[in-house]
């Protein structure tokens, strides 16, 4: 199993690009994650889906779009990217409520 | 609002020392907290509590659960250059939302 995998590893975009930031997981689990991780801020979450078909706003979803392709996949839209942006981004998923979260490598996304 | 508040923010220790970080959390429903280290990449793994399971023990590290006082402290003994990283609490609240509440992280350095 690879588990949780991100793409890209890394990003440069310029203020106002936009692109996707792509998570797969081969663990079969319903419910998955992006956060995004800035220094002294702790991990914050952009949007979760509880299962395949459903999606939810977290605690900083502004700039963002998400869609849960299906049950593996579950990708993150910037589509117009403003330096705020700059972060690094992490994707998760769990099988449901009370589990551990798996996390992907993380993304890290520099908007000039 | 729910809310999750570690600490201390960082604390430097020699090789040996014991410490004890703090992680308290305001939230509807508790459901579960958890324990991750991060070193360089993404977050790992540590413990799970539980309201039927608030004390967790692996090698040198252990955690508990006080419900009363809404907090948990993870506890390191004998610590190791290794051991040097941030460390996440996150709180899961209940009503089935499967979202998780992180907090800031307490970055902890060990030195030789």
């Amino acid at each position: 199993n690879a588990g949780v995998t991100q793409t890209p590893k890394f990003q440069v975009l310029k203020t106002g690009q936009s692109m996707t930031l792509q998570c797969a997981q081969d663990m079969n689990h319903n419910s998955m994650y992006w956060y995004r991780q800035d220094p002294g801020m702790g991990l914050r979450l952009i949007y979760y889906s509880a299962s395949e078909g459903t999606t939810d706003k977290g605690e900083v979803p502004n700039g963002y779009n998400v869609s849960r392709l299906n049950k593996r996949e579950f990708s993150l839209r910037l589509e117009s990217a403003a330096p705020s942006q700059t972060s690094v981004y992490f994707c998760a998923s769990t099988p449901g409520g009370s589990y551990e979260q798996y996390f992907g490598p993380g993304t890290r996304l520099t908007v000039t | 609002e729910d809310k999750v508040v570690q600490s201390p923010l960082s604390l430097v220790v020699h090789e040996g020392d014991t410490v004890t970080l703090n992680c308290s959390y305001e939230v509807t429903n508790f459901r579960s907290l958890l324990w991750y280290k991060q070193e360089k990449k993404a977050p790992t793994f540590l413990f799970m509590l539980t309201s039927s399971g608030i004390e967790k023990k692996s090698g040198r590290l252990s955690s508990i659960l006080d419900k009363k006082e809404l907090s948990s402290i993870l506890n390191i003994t004998a610590t190791q250059t290794g051991d040097s990283a941030i460390y996440l609490c996150a709180v899961e609240p209940g009503g089935g939302t499967y979202k998780y509440i992180f907090g800031t992280g307490t970055r902890l350095k060990v030195l030789a």
